[in-house]
């Protein structure tokens, strides 16, 4: 079945430092990829999403190209700030009903 | 603009207690909702979601029901909690072809 497969964490940085975290897929189909973030205490806020191959979703100064030759969604950010500490979710969108699929979530804390 | 309420945001409950979490959605008709677990520690959980009123899809086999007893109003219920059924629970909605919106969570701890 589908699945999405997302880097463990936790992730420790210093504040300004450059950010990857790694997300493959597997899907039937040409899904729609998505990256949620969790701060703390609170629900899922859509980060950015890509609804097909080659597009980059942005967002926040956070990106993340939908790659189908290599089914990654790898997210990116060039210089992290301590706000950014959270949890971020990598999640496909298939089916006609459009259920997500999360992976585990990683997360981040940024030290100032 | 599209908001959606869950409530409570904690709950204690004893085990073998009865369970109602219930989730509203303003500003669109006919979505799809879905209720999710997430455990300490772990990744997202789907349990239940439904296309349209009284049509409820079950995930995983477990100690917990969902009703829509009307268009956007989405309910976790459960007779008897045990401990197991602890954790942060999500409702959330999406379009057909869209992204999907998330609650604030409610954080349920069975003791």
């Amino acid at each position: 079945g589908d699945s999405v497969t997302q880097m463990e964490g936790p992730v420790t940085l210093s504040e300004e430092a450059f950010l990857t975290i790694n997300c493959t897929y597997t899907a039937t189909g040409y899904p729609s990829l998505f990256w949620y973030v969790q701060y703390p205490g609170e629900g899922l806020q859509l980060l950015l999403k890509a609804t097909k191959a080659d597009d980059k979703g942005s967002n926040k100064g956070f990106e993340a190209t939908y790659r189908k030759e290599t089914t990654s969604f790898h997210l990116e950010k060039g210089s992290v700030q301590v706000s950014d500490s959270a949890v971020y979710f990598c999640a496909l969108r298939t089916g006609s009903q459009g259920n997500l699929i999360f992976g585990k979530g990683t997360k981040l804390s940024v030290k100032p | 603009s599209q908001t959606i309420h869950q409530w409570p945001a904690t709950l204690v409950q004893p085990v073998g207690s009865p369970l109602s979490l219930e989730c509203t959605v303003e500003g669109t008709s006919n979505p799809n909702l879905y209720w999710y677990r997430q455990a300490a520690g772990r990744g997202l959980q789907l349990l239940f979601y439904s296309v349209g009123i009284g049509q409820i899809s079950s995930e995983v086999p477990q100690n917990l029901s969902a009703s829509r007893p009307q268009d956007r109003q989405f309910i976790l219920s459960s007779k008897k909690l045990l401990l197991s059924d602890s954790g942060f629970y999500l409702c959330a909605w999406s379009q057909a072809n869209t992204e999907a919106f998330f609650g604030q969570g409610t954080r349920l701890t069975v003791v």
